[in-house]
C-alpha cells in the first residue's frame, strides 16, 4: 500500500527564516514518483515539483529546494528566506509507476509572519 | 493555455437537490481526474478518465455520485440527491501521460456546501 506522512500539521515562522517541511512515504514499488503541491489561501492546488525514484539528485529552484533520500524514504522541502507569500498548505504526494492515482499526505499548513 | 477550468467556484444547495460540477481540462491532456478535499479525509481520488473513458471509479463514495466525460474538453461530476456530508471542495485535474508519468494540473476547485 502507498502512504504519505506529513507529520507537521502546522508550522509558523517569522519572515526570512528558513523552514523545512517533512515528507515520509511508504511504498513497495521500486519505481515511483513524488510530488509537492502548494495550496495558497485562494484554494487552488499549484504543482511545485516532480521527482522520479531513480533520480536522487536534490533540486534547487530559487528559494525552494528539495532533498530526496531513498534510504529514509523522505522527500523534504526547504524554503530559504521565507516570505509572507509562502504562507499556504503544502502537500506531498506519491504515485506508482504506471498508475495515475496520486496519494496525498495530510498537508502542512505553513504560516509566515511578518 | 488557461489551465484547468472548473465551474462553479462556489455552490450552495439544499439537501436533496441535484448538483452538477463542471470541468474543462487542459487541451491535449489525456487524463482527467476528480478529487475531493475534506478536513477529515484530506484529498482523495474519486474517479479518473483516460481518453474520455472512465478507468477507475473505486473512489466514488456512493451511487449518488456519477461522472461523465462526453468529449476531450468537458467533464461533469453529478451528485443526486445531495447530502450535507457531501460538502467539500471538489477538484478537477488533468495530465498528459506521454512516455513518462507526469504531474497533474489542478483547477481552482468548486466549494460545495449542502445545507
Amino acid at each position: 500500500a502507498q502512504k504519505v506522512t506529513q507529520a507537521q500539521t502546522e508550522i509558523s515562522v517569522v519572515e526570512k527564516e528558513d523552514v523545512t517541511l517533512d515528507c515520509v512515504y511508504e511504498t513497495r514499488d521500486t519505481t515511483y514518483y513524488l510530488f509537492w503541491y502548494k495550496q495558497p489561501p485562494s484554494g487552488e492546488l499549484v504543482f511545485l515539483i516532480r521527482r522520479n525514484s531513480f533520480d536522487e539528485q536534490n533540486e534547487i529552484s530559487g528559494r525552494y529546494s528539495w532533498n530526496f533520500q531513498k534510504s529514509t524514504s523522505s522527500f523534504n522541502f526547504t524554503i530559504t528566506a521565507s516570505q509572507v507569500v509562502d504562507s499556504a498548505v503544502y502537500f506531498c504526494a506519491l504515485k506508482r509507476q504506471g498508475a495515475q492515482k496520486l496519494v496525498f499526505g495530510q498537508g502542512t499548513r505553513l504560516t509566515i509572519n511578518p | 493555455d488557461a489551465g484547468v477550468i472548473q465551474s462553479p467556484r462556489h455552490e450552495v444547495t439544499e439537501m436533496g437537490q441535484e448538483v452538477t460540477l463542471r470541468c474543462k481540462p487542459i487541451s491535449g491532456h489525456d487524463y482527467l481526474f476528480w478529487y475531493r478535499q475534506t478536513m477529515m479525509r484530506g484529498l482523495e481520488l474519486l474517479i479518473y478518465f483516460n481518453n474520455n473513458v472512465p478507468i477507475d471509479d473505486s473512489g466514488m463514495p456512493e451511487d449518488r455520485f456519477s461522472a461523465k466525460m462526453p468529449n476531450a474538453s468537458f467533464s461533469t461530476l453529478k451528485i443526486q440527491p445531495s447530502e450535507p456530508r457531501d460538502s467539500a471542495v471538489y477538484f478537477c485535474a488533468s495530465s498528459f501521460a506521454g512516455h513518462m508519468n507526469t504531474e497533474a494540473f489542478f483547477g481552482q476547485g468548486t466549494r460545495l456546501t449542502v445545507v
